[in-house]
């Protein structure tokens, strides 16, 4: 199938720093791209929706100024936690999808711990 | 919200048929059954999925009620690397996939 990279896979950072997660698509353009988080023992849950050269669609409750998504070209998007607080420690998961939207592919996930 | 509801936890002998049950009985005419799986620590995989007709590939086989509003995802022969969390999910093909808390499947030796 079709081959998501994310990166990096895990990440320590100190309360206060901002954390930038890579997510490409590999031999696909993707014009639409997931992110979502999950905590210990829960399912994952829908961040934001990213589609290339405009501005990401945020789900309720989640701030779109402390998590930035940008969508740059139809292979990269980035999500930066910007002031990272120890309650952002999660798994941060994005996903692609390819042609007709009929599939969704996933990154490996990011588990970024905050200290 | 999701929209179905699955089992939180099921075993299955290693070698045996895998049979996980899901039922989206307010699924719409227009939102495929999507199966994915998720292996500790990793992201998701996607396994299959159908419209209404039964639907079968490499992985598994998704069995589709003729109303609509149950489905089972069978593995043939689990194996012990089949363990993991398995997600049903209904979703209109150009829609948001949501997650529910899905089926944890322990594939025992």
């Amino acid at each position: 199938g079709a081959v998501v990279s994310q990166h990096p896979s895990r990440v320590i950072c100190k309360s206060g720093t901002s954390v930038k997660i890579e997510c490409r698509s590999l031999d696909f353009q993707a014009t639409t791209m997931f992110w979502y988080r999950q905590f210990p023992k829960q399912s994952l849950m829908l961040m934001a929706t990213s589609n290339e050269g405009s501005k990401a669609t945020y789900e309720q409750g989640v701030e779109k100024d402390k998590f930035l998504i940008n969508h740059a070209s139809l292979t990269l998007s980035t999500l930066t936690v910007t002031s990272a607080h120890p309650e952002d420690s999660s798994f941060y998961i994005c996903s692609a999808t390819i042609g007709t939207n009929e599939k969704l592919f996933f990154g490996s996930g990011t588990q970024l711990s905050v200290l | 919200d999701a929209k179905t509801t699955q089992p939180p936890s099921m075993d299955c002998a290693e070698g045996r048929a895998a049979n996980l049950p899901c039922n989206h009985s307010t699924i719409s005419g227009n939102e495929y059954v999507y199966w994915y799986r998720q292996i500790h620590s990793q992201g998701p995989q996607y396994i299959i999925h159908g419209l209404k007709n039964n639907e079968t590939n490499e992985m598994a086989s998704l069995i589709i009620t003729e109303d609509r509003k149950s489905s089972t995802l069978i593995l043939p022969h689990a194996t012990l690397r089949d363990t993991a969390v398995y997600y049903c999910i209904v979703r209109p093909l150009t829609g948001k996939l949501i997650f529910g808390q899905g089926t944890e499947l322990s594939v025992k030796p």
